[in-house]
């Protein structure tokens, strides 16, 4: 069964530093580009980053370009988010998220697992 | 950024009822959309890629149409487990967005 797990959220002060990681299993982790996406609390969803299959093309919501980098290690099956430079709105639950990407006429991407989740609470 | 705007934020519906939730794009996507099903307390679920396809194991009552700038949800006969929050993603351009989210709420 396709797992992703996420850990490493946390209370962290204003201008704080955090890494999240999520650990995938059940499937071929080389082979899928990964994503994370954000909600902050009682309030909708927010894509933050992707990493390509191999981690050479790496995309980012504004809000977080030159604070967040998204990186993977693919020997370890692991997807890891560097959280630098927090703020009270990145308050938020985590979600490790896979893209299945497909092509038909065109490429589209398919979210099909998410991991459970993990807050990362940025308050002093 | 492409703007995704769905509507109605907020819906109540019956058991058994047609219901309708719509997501408009600020620019032309093809059909370049995803429909997710969130459940409280729980991880979003895929229920529809390329604006009309049904993600395996997703009951055909869900369906998705349009193209271009307006795109429709459409659950034909509502059940109990489908009393959720519903949100339309874009994958057509960077930066990824998702539509504000549409409470589905029994009437």
């Amino acid at each position: 069964d396709v797992q992703l797990v996420e850990s490493g959220g946390d209370l962290v002060q204003p201008g704080g530093s955090l890494i999240l990681s999520c650990a995938a299993s059940g499937f071929t982790f080389t082979t899928y580009w990964m994503n994370w996406v954000r909600q902050a609390p009682g309030k909708g969803l927010e894509w933050v980053a992707n990493i390509k299959e191999d981690g050479s093309e790496k995309h980012y919501v504004d809000s977080v370009k030159g604070r967040f980098i998204i990186s993977r290690d693919n020997a370890r099956n692991s997807l890891y988010l560097q959280m630098n430079s927090l703020r009270a709105e990145d308050t938020a639950i985590y979600y490790c998220v896979r893209d299945d990407v497909y092509y038909t006429t065109n490429y589209y991407s398919r979210f099909d697992y998410w991991g459970q989740g993990n807050l990362v609470t940025v308050s002093s | 950024a492409i703007q995704m705007t769905q509507s109605p934020s907020s819906l109540s519906a019956s058991v058994g009822d047609i219901v309708t939730i719509t997501c408009r794009a600020s620019q032309d996507i093809r059909n370049d959309l995803g429909w997710y099903q969130q459940r409280p307390g729980k991880a979003p679920k895929l229920l529809i890629s390329a604006a009309s396809t049904l993600q395996s194991g997703v009951p055909s009552r869900f369906s998705g149409s349009g193209s271009g700038t307006d795109f429709t949800l459409t659950i034909s006969s509502l059940q109990p487990e489908d009393f959720a929050t519903y949100f339309c993603l874009q994958d057509y351009d960077y930066p990824l967005t998702f539509g504000g989210g549409t409470k589905l709420e029994n009437k």
